[in-house]
């Protein structure tokens, strides 16, 4: 099953406006990544918040993380048409492997 | 560096046929990884090299697939013989270390007819 799930698996919002995706987890982990999937492109990397980190900012991006519930959230604020992706979390939980979840499919309307 | 780098892009094939995917890795990255993408499963990993050697293949689905990393700068994966379940994006990234940000190629869009 997968380590991480995104929600919600589709969001729709309009131009200038803020994302949100949540990530919940199963198990401890020693970091959390976000990464950008362009349709029809490979993933790219966004951001990295280790365990003991709570909040992390990259530009218009803002990364938390609650270990004590398991969950992250990307926020990308001011959103632009080109933000238009599927955004994806991905953990380590220090047993040999990076898992990424199921995405979150974000739609931003001019 | 050009970054990873995944051929052929596209890739179509009829049942049975053998099907090799091509990849180079970021030079200086010691870890190479192959994923599947599709709709229903979403992005596995398939298999994962350190240093050109397999370490857990155990996102292999079965004998018909096969990956190789014969050096540094070169990996391939296999098909063999393909089936239509077989279609799918295949990605290969590469990091510095396990837990590093990943690189992403463009992915092989695979599809069995």
């Amino acid at each position: 099953s997968q380590q991480g799930e995104e929600d919600p698996q589709a969001l729709s919002i309009q131009e200038g406006e803020n994302a949100t995706m949540n990530c919940s987890y199963k198990t401890s982990i020693n970091n959390l990544q976000w990464y950008r999937q362009n349709s029809g492109r490979g993933l790219v990397h966004l951001i990295l918040i280790r365990s003991n980190e709570r909040e992390k900012h990259s530009g218009r991006l803002r990364v938390t993380l609650d270990t004590s519930k398991k969950s992250s959230s990307l926020l990308i604020t001011a959103s632009r048409a080109a933000d238009t992706a599927s955004y994806f979390c991905a953990t380590d939980t220090g047993f040999q492997k990076l898992v990424f979840g199921t995405g979150t499919r974000l739609l931003v309307s001019p | 560096d050009a970054g990873v780098i995944q051929s052929p892009r596209h890739e179509v094939t009829e049942m049975g046929q053998e099907v090799t995917l091509r990849c180079k890795p970021i030079s200086g990255h010691d870890y190479l990884f192959w994923y599947r993408q599709t709709m229903m499963r979403g992005l596995e990993l398939l298999i994962y090299f350190n240093n050109n050697v397999p370490i857990d293949d155990s996102g292999m689905p079965e004998d018909r697939f096969s990956a190789k990393m014969p050096n540094a700068s070169f990996s391939t994966l296999k098909i063999q013989p393909s089936e239509p379940r077989d279609s799918a994006v295949y990605f290969c990234a590469s990091s510095f270390t396990l837990s590093a940000e990943a690189f992403f190629g463009q992915g092989t869009r695979l599809t069995v007819v």
